[in-house]
């Protein structure tokens, strides 16, 4: 069975830093491309992050370029995403997700971030 | 940055009736759109992916078509599980943008 188990979020001041990881099971980890998704708080998803198979291309929405940086470890599964200077509009249920080449196929349950002072 | 417009916002239907969602794009993105299904407190669901074709395990009353900007999602008999906020997902370019969503709530 396909898993995807989210950690790492939690409460953070505005301006700090925060990493959540996303541990990986049932599937061959190093053949997919793997993302991070948010959701904040009755809105609707973004997508945020991608990142390719040997972790050589990555992208990311505008919004949190040069602030959050999204890494893999193929040797443990698991896929991260660094996030910092942390602003109020980060706060969101962050998912991780495999992308399935056109889609994202399967999703992990989310990990709240809060960015509140 | 291709912009996905759903529509409407909210549907309200009784289970039985046929629901169609639609999710337009603001320029061509071939047949690069995928359909998912959030519940509350759940992640979303992927439904259809390249416009349509069902995910596995998805009841077939669900069916997805369109090509080019336009694209629905119909349901063609509502279940009582099937009220649930649906979005679009277009992978043609990036970034890959999720449509607003639509509500389907119960009449």
């Amino acid at each position: 069975e396909v898993q995807l188990v989210e950690s790492g979020g939690g409460l953070v001041q505005p301006g700090g830093s925060l990493r959540l990881s996303c541990a990986a099971s049932g599937f061959t980890f190093t053949t997919y491309w793997m993302g991070w998704v948010r959701q904040a708080p009755g809105k609707g998803l973004e997508w945020v992050a991608n990142i390719k198979t040997d972790g050589s291309d990555k992208y990311y929405v505008d919004s949190v370029k040069g602030r959050f940086t999204i890494s893999r470890d193929n040797a443990k599964n698991s896929l991260y995403l660094q996030m910092n200077s942390l602003r109020a509009e980060d706060t969101a249920v962050y998912y991780c997700a495999r992308d399935g080449g056109r889609n994202f196929d399967c999703w992990g349950q989310g990990t709240l971030v809060t960015v509140s002072s | 940055e291709i912009v996905l417009t759903q529509s409407p916002a909210t549907l309200s239907l009784s289970p039985g009736e046929r629901a169609t969602l639609s999710c337009r794009a603001s320029q061509s993105i071939s047949t690069h759109l995928a359909w998912y299904q959030q519940k509350p407190g759940q992640p979303p669901r992927l439904l259809i992916y390249d416009a349509s074709n069902r995910a596995t395990g998805v009841p077939a009353r669900f069916s997805g078509s369109g090509s080019g900007t336009d694209f629905t999602l119909t349901i063609s008999s509502l279940e009582p599980e099937d009220f649930a906020v649906y979005y679009c997902q277009q992978r043609s370019n990036w970034p890959p943008n999720f449509g607003q969503g639509t509500k389907l709530e119960i009449k």
